[in-house]
């Protein structure tokens, strides 16, 4: 089936640093998601891109859609502790078709 | 009061045995869909639902079934439990629309001894 690439697996970081990760696709994607999962709870809805080129910011986060249409990366400026989770990308290649998700992105902070 | 909530939140059995994984919505969404997470393997996609009388095969579907009773219900069945079904299983919703975001339930722990 069809496959995220997502990279780093993990990240071990100080406070203060920033963190970026990207997701790759051998297919184009219309839609490309971010989500974070604290541990214990469900993923929760980051950022969402609609459209190639597409760059968004929610707050110390920046996402970009990638133009190929191919890719998508998130940026994580000035790192918090409470920054630590799993970042995961998802995306979809056509509309009225499930999410495919990436392995995830596991980041730690030191503080 | 949360918006997808799963029953129950950690579950211990034994193989052979029959569990029932329960979900329900408050969103008003038309799509449910249940996840299993593995350590290192993401989200994988067992079930999903776009309305009450639709339900989808997704990449892992072999010895699950799911039941839609309902608009804010989708419950995830396993008939035989085994040892490898041990994860952790989350549930979500989604409204269909051009975003079609999913929002996910806290999950349910399952470990099958």
């Amino acid at each position: 089936g069809q496959q995220l690439n997502q990279s780093p697996q993990s990240m071990f970081i100080q406070e203060g640093e920033d963190v970026s990760m990207n997701c790759t696709s051998s297919s184009i994607f219309n839609t490309w998601l971010w989500y974070k999962q604290d541990p214990g709870e469900g993923p929760v809805l980051l950022i969402a891109l609609y459209k190639a080129g597409e760059l968004t910011s929610n707050g110390r986060l920046t996402a970009q859609f990638g133009i190929t249409r191919k890719d998508s990366f998130l940026n994580i400026s000035a790192s918090i502790p409470s920054d630590v989770g799993i970042y995961f990308c998802a995306g979809r290649n056509q509309a009225g078709t499930a999410l495919i998700f990436g392995k995830g992105t596991t980041l730690s902070v030191s503080s | 009061d949360a918006d997808v909530t799963q029953t129950p939140r950690n579950r211990i059995t034994k193989t052979g045995k029959r569990i029932m994984l329960e979900c329900s919505q408050t969103k008003g969404h038309d799509r449910m869909y249940w996840y299993r997470q593995d350590p290192g393997l993401g989200l994988q996609l067992i079930y999903y639902s776009f309305d009450v009388k639709d339900i989808n095969k997704g990449e892992i579907s072999d010895g699950y079934s799911v039941s839609r009773q309902a608009q804010a219900k989708f419950s995830l069945s396993l008939e035989s439990a085994i040892p490898n079904q041990t994860a952790l299983y989350f549930c979500a919703t989604s409204d269909g629309g051009v975003a079609d975001t999913q929002y996910f339930g806290p999950g349910t722990r399952l470990t099958v001894l």
